[in-house]
């Protein structure tokens, strides 16, 4: 069966600081791959998405960027954080095309300070 | 940007049916629709999806219009478990559509 895999539950970090934030997914093989953000009391915010390796769409122009390295590895990175960056990051996948839903991650709950 | 319309917030007495529903009035033909739950601090989870037939499954189950401008999620039996942010979406099956969440509807399942 599939399993996503995303890292660290928490963190808090200074502003100005770097963040790397990473999501494997398991038991599949070229999945679609996405980062949302959840800002308190809020929805989901689609932040990027990837259909393939090196693949990335960015959704909403921001301090973050992302990267596919490989296949079932997707890393949200910022190279200076700021406070607007606090927040409820989620890694989440689906089957390559077609119609099978999207699958989240625990989610990592990020304070920028 | 989400194509779907939700009351913001409902009670449920537990033991009885959650009726929740949606407004997609602007659906396409291609688009189906999808239900996620998430409980406070945790990732979404999914409960079920459909076209245009109603689909049940071990969870809840989806009651789509025959028109496919509304859908309504039914969770035959709340329990405090329930309690939870709902969320409802459409998208399409091309690939390279994505999934675009609302505010969703907030259930509180009373004792």
């Amino acid at each position: 069966s599939q399993t996503i895999h995303q890292w660290p539950a928490t963190l808090v970090q200074p502003v100005g600081s770097p963040l790397s934030l990473e999501c494997t997914v398991e038991g599949t093989s070229n999945p679609n791959l996405y980062w949302y953000r959840q800002a308190a009391g809020r929805g989901l915010q689609l932040l990027f998405y990837s259909v393939g390796i090196g693949q990335i769409s960015s959704e909403v122009p921001q301090n973050l960027s992302a990267s596919r390295p490989q296949d079932r590895q997707f890393i949200l990175s910022s190279k200076k954080l700021l406070l607007s960056d606090s927040g409820f990051y989620l890694c989440a996948w689906t089957e390559g095309g077609g119609v099978s839903p999207l699958h989240f991650g625990n989610g990592t709950r990020l304070t920028v300070t | 940007d989400a194509k779907t319309t939700q009351p913001p917030s409902m009670d449920c007495a537990e033991g009885r049916a959650a009726n929740l529903p949606c407004n997609h009035s602007t659906i396409s033909g291609n688009e189906y629709v999808y239900w996620y739950r998430q409980i406070h601090s945790q990732g979404p989870q999914y409960i079920i999806h459909g076209l245009k037939n109603n689909e049940t499954n071990e969870m809840a189950s989806l009651i789509i219009t025959e028109d496919r401008k509304s859908s309504t999620l039914i969770l035959p039996h709340a329990t405090l478990r329930d309690t939870a942010v709902y969320y409802c979406i459409v998208r399409a099956s091309n690939t390279g559509n994505q999934f675009y969440f609302g505010t969703g509807t907030s259930l509180t399942v009373i004792p």
